[in-house]
């Protein structure tokens, strides 16, 4: 079976500064890929990273980066430079067949 | 790119009675999945096709939920016999799975039901 553990179900962080979210997985398979996902306020579901299991190097995507842990199963987001429009859900998800995702973490950056 | 659209985005219902929700998906994509959010939670996996064929049903999922793509392309989820446990946001989801192999989702901006 697929799970998804995000421990933090809050986070916050006054703009500019960084913030880590944490994210656990468990997965059978050896092909899989791993997902940040944010949701803004009353906005629809929008890709913010992605992390292709096979490869040992952590992905980046400007402010957004991961810490990709294959044998621990970890993968945590680090949010650089926090901006107010980084206030959503975060969700963590793994996909196999199918997309997996775990409970979210709100994250609140304040000014 | 006129990315995934869902039809009704918003409906309210009394127990007991059907729905019917509509996704169109971005138009190359061959898979289609369907997602229930209730507030302040992840997206729960319900159902997923690849172009007309339905691969895997949860088993979460009542039978009186079902769901079609009957040409590959929209879908519909329909609820039978609505519960006020069904109110939820229903979202839609697509992707392409060959060339790119990203398996990345597109989102819909979902149904909201509200069972009464």
């Amino acid at each position: 079976a697929q799970t998804v553990t995000q421990s933090q179900p809050e986070m916050s962080v006054q703009e500019a500064e960084t913030v880590t979210l944490s994210c656990t997985y468990d997965t059978s398979e050896n092909n899989y890929y791993l997902f940040w996902y944010k949701q803004p306020p009353s906005r629809q579901m929008i890709l913010v990273i992605r992390q292709e299991a096979y490869k040992q190097q952590n992905a980046t995507e400007n402010r957004f980066s991961v810490n990709f842990q294959k044998a621990a199963k970890s993968f945590s987001l680090k949010i650089s430079d926090s901006q107010l429009g980084d206030t959503a859900m975060y969700f963590c998800a793994s996909h196999t067949d199918k997309l997996i995702f775990g409970t979210g973490t709100r994250l609140q950056v304040f000014p | 790119d006129t990315g995934v659209s869902q039809d009704p985005r918003h409906k309210i219902t009394k127990r007991g009675q059907n729905v019917t929700f509509r996704c169109d998906p971005i138009s190359e994509h061959n898979r289609l999945y369907w997602y229930r959010q209730t507030l302040g939670q992840g997206p729960e996996f319900l159902t997923y096709f690849q172009n007309e064929a339905q691969l895997e049903k949860s088993r979460l999922l009542s039978d009186r939920f079902s769901a079609e793509r009957p040409k590959g392309s929209f879908s519909t989820l329909e609820i039978q016999r609505t519960e006020q446990g069904d109110s939820a946001m229903y979202l839609c989801a697509s992707s392409l799975t060959f060339l790119a192999d990203t398996y990345e989702l597109y989102f819909g901006p979902g149904t909201r039901l509200t069972v009464t």
